[in-house]
């Protein structure tokens, strides 16, 4: 079925590091992803999406990379700084449905000075 | 600034009560959704709402209810059907265009514990 999931639920990483979290999707015919950042008690804050015809979109300090091929999203944030800790969730979503997200259990990010 | 609102921020509810969680959007969005998020897990579908007057159940409908009377609010009600309502509601609202994925801009919750 429809899922998707995250490799690694805790990252740790110092202060000015980049970070690399990731994400693994199941639905082969997904062609919509998203990155989250959710701080504590708020509601998740949209990061960055990406469509299947794209292997690579950049913001602001975030790139995220879609793998096709094996169905692998990243998300990379540069030069971390502790405003980055949070929760990050991908979601992914099909083409002909309702914008239906469906979200991972989420990546907690802590930046250490 | 345009936004969505929820309201209140905490809610307690005792046994055999309904409950009514109210989200407010200012983005002009035609789509809406209801989410329940349980600790140390994703978000998880209860409701939305693609048009005024017409709603559908997401993954886990039972023991909610919602209405969706005036495109800029959906109100969700928890009834005492709900036999674990204790969790992190969030509101979600986003564009529609034919189909295709479009972020959802969510609201920062309603946190609703048993008495």
């Amino acid at each position: 079925g429809e899922s998707v999931g995250l490799h690694l639920p805790t990252l740790s990483v110092q202060e000015g590091d980049n970070s690399i979290i990731n994400c693994a999707y199941s639905n082969s015919a997904s062609d919509y992803f998203i990155w989250y950042k959710q701080e504590s008690g708020k509601g998740p804050q949209f990061i960055i999406d990406i469509r299947s015809n794209m292997d690579k979109r950049q913001g602001q300090r975030v790139t995220v990379l879609l793998n096709k091929t094996v169905k692998h999203l990243s998300l990379q944030i540069a030069a971390t700084q502790p405003g980055d800790s949070a929760v990050y969730f991908c979601a992914e979503s099909l083409t002909g449905g309702y914008n239906k997200l469906i979200f991972g259990a989420g990546t907690r990010l802590a930046v250490h000075p | 600034d345009g936004g969505i609102t929820q309201s209140p921020k905490y809610l307690f509810r005792k046994e055999g009560q309904n409950v009514t969680l109210s989200c407010e959007q200012n983005l002009n969005h035609d789509a809406m959704y209801w989410y329940r998020q349980d600790p140390g897990q994703g978000l998880r579908l209860i409701y939305y709402s693609q048009i005024v007057n017409d709603f559908q159940k997401g993954d886990i409908a039972e023991g909610y209810s919602v209405s969706r009377e005036k495109k800029e609010s959906f109100p969700l009600t928890v009834t005492s059907a709900q036999k674990n309502p204790t969790a992190f509601y969030l509101c979600a609202s986003s564009i529609v265009r034919g189909g295709r994925g479009q972020p959802q801009h969510f609201g920062d919750g309603t946190r609703l514990s048993i008495l």
